[in-house]
C-alpha cells in the first residue's frame, strides 16, 4: 500500500509570500497525483491533475510539479483566499486500484 | 455541467448499516467516468472509500473492504453507499465525487466534481 506523506503539516505565512507543499510517496507512482484545497465546511475542490495540470479555472499562482515519490504544489504569491487544507492524492495504476490521500498541509496566516 | 447531491439518514446506531445516496444531475451516470464515495473525520483528514463504474465495476480500499458495498442505478441516475457494523469510528461527513474525467478529448483521473456533503454520526 502507497502512503502519501505531506510536510510541513502547518506552514504560516503572509499574503503575498510563496508556498512551497511537499508529497512525498513510500514508492513510485503514477502520473495520477492531483491537489486539491479544503476550506472549513466545503468540499475539497480540485487544484491539480497529473501532478501539474490546473483544473478548469484554477488561478495561475498554483503550479504543481513532481514526478515519481516527490511532487511539489507551489503557490506563487498568497493571496487572502488561498488560507487552507491542501491534499495530495494519487491513483494506483495497476490492481487493485485505489486512491489515496496524504495526511494535509494547513496554509495559516502568519 | 455535472452536480452531485449526497443523501441519507444523519443518525446511524452503532452496529448498523450506514446507507446514503449520491444523485447525479446535468449529466448521465453511464458517462465515462468512475464515481467515488470519501469520508472526513470530524477535524481530520479525508479518506477513499470506494468507486464505481457505470457498468457495476467497483474498487474498494482494503481497509474498509469486508464492510462496504458500493452499488448504481442507471435508471435513477445515481450510485449508493453501504457500510454495515459501523461504529463510532465511522462518524464523519461522507461526500460523492466523480473521480474520472475527459479534459481536451483526454480520459484522466482526479476528483473533478463533488457534493457538498452530509454528516453522519454513529451514536445510540
Amino acid at each position: 500500500e502507497i502512503v502519501l506523506t505531506q510536510s510541513p503539516a502547518t506552514l504560516s505565512l503572509s499574503p503575498g509570500e510563496r508556498a512551497t507543499l511537499s508529497c512525498r510517496a513510500s514508492q513510485s507512482v503514477s502520473s495520477y497525483l492531483a491537489w486539491y484545497q479544503q476550506k472549513p465546511g466545503q468540499a475539497p475542490r480540485l487544484l491539480i491533475y497529473d501532478a501539474s495540470n490546473r483544473a478548469t479555472g484554477i488561478p495561475a499562482r498554483f503550479s504543481g510539479s513532481g514526478s515519481g515519490t516527490d511532487f511539489t504544489l507551489t503557490i506563487s504569491s498568497l493571496e487572502p483566499e488561498d488560507f487552507a487544507v491542501y491534499y495530495c492524492q494519487q491513483r494506483s495504476n495497476w490492481p487493485p486500484f485505489t486512491w489515496t490521500f496524504g495526511q494535509g498541509t494547513k496554509v495559516e496566516i502568519k | 455541467q455535472v452536480q452531485l447531491q449526497e443523501s441519507g439518514p444523519g443518525l446511524v446506531k452503532p452496529s448498523g448499516t450506514l446507507s446514503l445516496t449520491c444523485a447525479v444531475s446535468g449529466g448521465s451516470i453511464s458517462s465515462s467516468n468512475w464515481w467515488s464515495w470519501v469520508r472526513q473525520p470530524p477535524g481530520k483528514g479525508l479518506e477513499w472509500i470506494g468507486e464505481i463504474y457505470h457498468s457495476g465495476s467497483t474498487n474498494y480500499n482494503p481497509s474498509l473492504k469486508s464492510r462496504v458495498t458500493i452499488s448504481v442505478d442507471k435508471s435513477k441516475n445515481q450510485f449508493s453507499l453501504k457500510l454495515s457494523s459501523v461504529t463510532a469510528a465511522d462518524t464523519a461527513v461522507y461526500y460523492c465525487a466523480r473521480d474520472q474525467f475527459t479534459i481536451f478529448g483526454v480520459v484522466t483521473y482526479g476528483m473533478d466534481v463533488w457534493g457538498q456533503g452530509t454528516t453522519v454520526t454513529v451514536s445510540s
